[in-house]
């Protein structure tokens, strides 16, 4: 059974960084891209970024762009997000996605992140 | 980017009824369209790509049609563990966006 386990969420105030896990099972983790994908509170889905499976190329959207990182670690089965620079408009639930053949065919039950003075 | 615009925001029917909702894009994007359903305390699911394949487990009344700019989901036969919002989502290119949402609930 597929299982993808996010970590890291929280409350954190503007301008600062926090770093998301996401740990995954039941599938080998090396062979598939994976996602972020983000909900506002009372919002729809907005996609974040995804990374290949080797890690080698990665693709964002702009207005996390130079701010966020997504990595993962194949060794560990796990995916993660660097999240710098943080503002208040990053305030969402953060999902982690398995990315097959571009489509985002099983999902964690997200984590919280809260940008808030 | 890729504009994608769902109707109704909200649908309300009984079971047994059958539904459909539209996503339009702003853009051809070919057949490269996802149906999402999201569900409280549930993960979101996978319930059609390629604009009409259903996503194995989806239930056959599911059923997706469509390409290029106009497409639709249609449910036939509404059993109560439909109502849930629905989302579709273009993939022929980045960023991925996604459609508003279309909240599907008991009448």
């Amino acid at each position: 059974e597929v299982q993808l386990v996010e970590s890291g969420g929280g409350l954190v105030q503007p301008g600062r960084s926090l770093k998301l896990s996401c740990a995954a099972s039941g599938f080998t983790f090396s062979n598939y891209y994976m996602a972020w994908v983000r909900q506002a509170p009372t919002k729809g889905l907005e996609w974040v970024a995804s990374i290949t499976n080797s890690g080698g190329s990665t693709y964002y959207r702009d207005s996390v762009k130079g701010r966020f990182t997504i990595s993962r670690d194949n060794a560990k089965s796990t995916l993660y997000l660097q999240m710098d620079s943080l503002r208040s408009e990053d305030t969402a639930t953060y999902y982690c996605t398995r990315d097959y053949r571009r489509v985002f065919d099983y999902w964690g039950q997200g984590v919280m992140v809260t940008v808030s003075s | 980017d890729v504009q994608m615009t769902q109707s109704p925001s909200y649908l309300a029917a009984s079971p047994g009824e059958s539904v459909s909702i539209s996503c339009k894009a702003s853009k051809s994007i070919s057949n490269n369209l996802a149906w999402y359903q999201e569900k409280p305390g549930k993960a979101n699911k996978l319930l059609i790509h390629s604009g009409s394949t259903l996503q194995s487990g989806t239930p056959s009344r599911f059923s997706g049609s469509g390409s290029g700019t106009d497409f639709t989901l249609t449910i036939r036969s509404l059993e109560f563990e439909d109502f849930a919002v629905y989302y579709c989502q273009q993939y022929n290119e980045y960023p991925r966006t996604f459609g508003g949402g279309t909240k599907l609930e008991l009448k």
